[in-house]
């Protein structure tokens, strides 16, 4: 089991540049979570999802765009990268809503 | 609205004493309580959680959190510390009727030997 896994590790974008943020989990489970973490400010909901073809937003959605076409992947879109944008990024996905959540190794996204 | 308060951004401990790192949580209804905890360049690990039954959880490592309903917490605790429980540690809360959690903005926890 690799558990939930993310690519790429480590990304410096411009300003007004797009990408995909890749998660994906070996786990079958049916939910997953886009985080980000800023320092001292813990971590924020992007978005989330309840199983494949259902998405819905979390506390800060916007600049971001997702998808669920599987239960295994669940890519995280940044169309036009902002400064604001600099942060760490977490996948996770869980087994159910009363469960805990499993981590990826998160990605470093820098925008200059 | 609804959130997971941790007052202290760090706490320090001696190797071999108990600690205690707070949380304290504002949500409508029953909630369910869980701790993370992340070392430097990793993603979040689970610790423990409180969905419902005794009020006292016990988790990963040695940890334990004690749920406290009159005074909305969960705080977590260590009888003895390692210095290899140094890291970040995250309190988290899913409100009732929701598929989401709110997390605490992170006690960093720094055991010298």
């Amino acid at each position: 089991n690799a558990g939930v896994t993310q690519t790429p590790k480590f990304r410096i974008l411009k300003i007004g540049q797009s990408m995909t943020l890749q998660c994906t989990q070996d786990m079958n489970h049916n939910y997953m979570y886009w985080y980000r973490q800023d320092p001292g400010m813990g971590l924020k909901l992007i978005y989330y999802s309840v199983g494949a073809g259902i998405t819905d937003k979390g506390e800060v959605p916007n600049g971001y765009n997702v998808s669920r076409s599987t239960t295994e992947d669940f890519p995280l879109r940044l169309e036009l990268a902002a400064p604001s944008q600099t942060s760490v990024y977490f996948c996770a996905s869980s087994s159910g809503t009363y469960n805990e959540q499993f981590f990826g190794p998160g990605t470093r996204l820098t925008v200059l | 609205a609804q959130s997971v308060a941790q007052p202290e951004d760090q706490v320090n401990v001696a190797e071999g004493n108990p600690l205690t790192v707070k949380c304290t949580y504002s949500v409508s209804g029953n909630p369910y309580l869980f701790w993370y905890v992340q070392y430097p360049n990793r993603g979040l690990q689970f610790l423990l959680k409180y969905i419902t039954g005794d009020n006292l959880v016990k988790g990963s490592y040695g940890f334990e959190a004690e749920f406290n309903k009159s005074q909305t917490s969960f705080h977590l605790k260590k009888p003895s510390a390692l210095v290899s429980d140094s890291a970040l540690y995250f309190c988290a809360v899913r409100p009732p009727n929701t598929d989401k959690l709110i997390f605490g903005t992170g006690t960093r926890l720094q055991v010298f030997p």
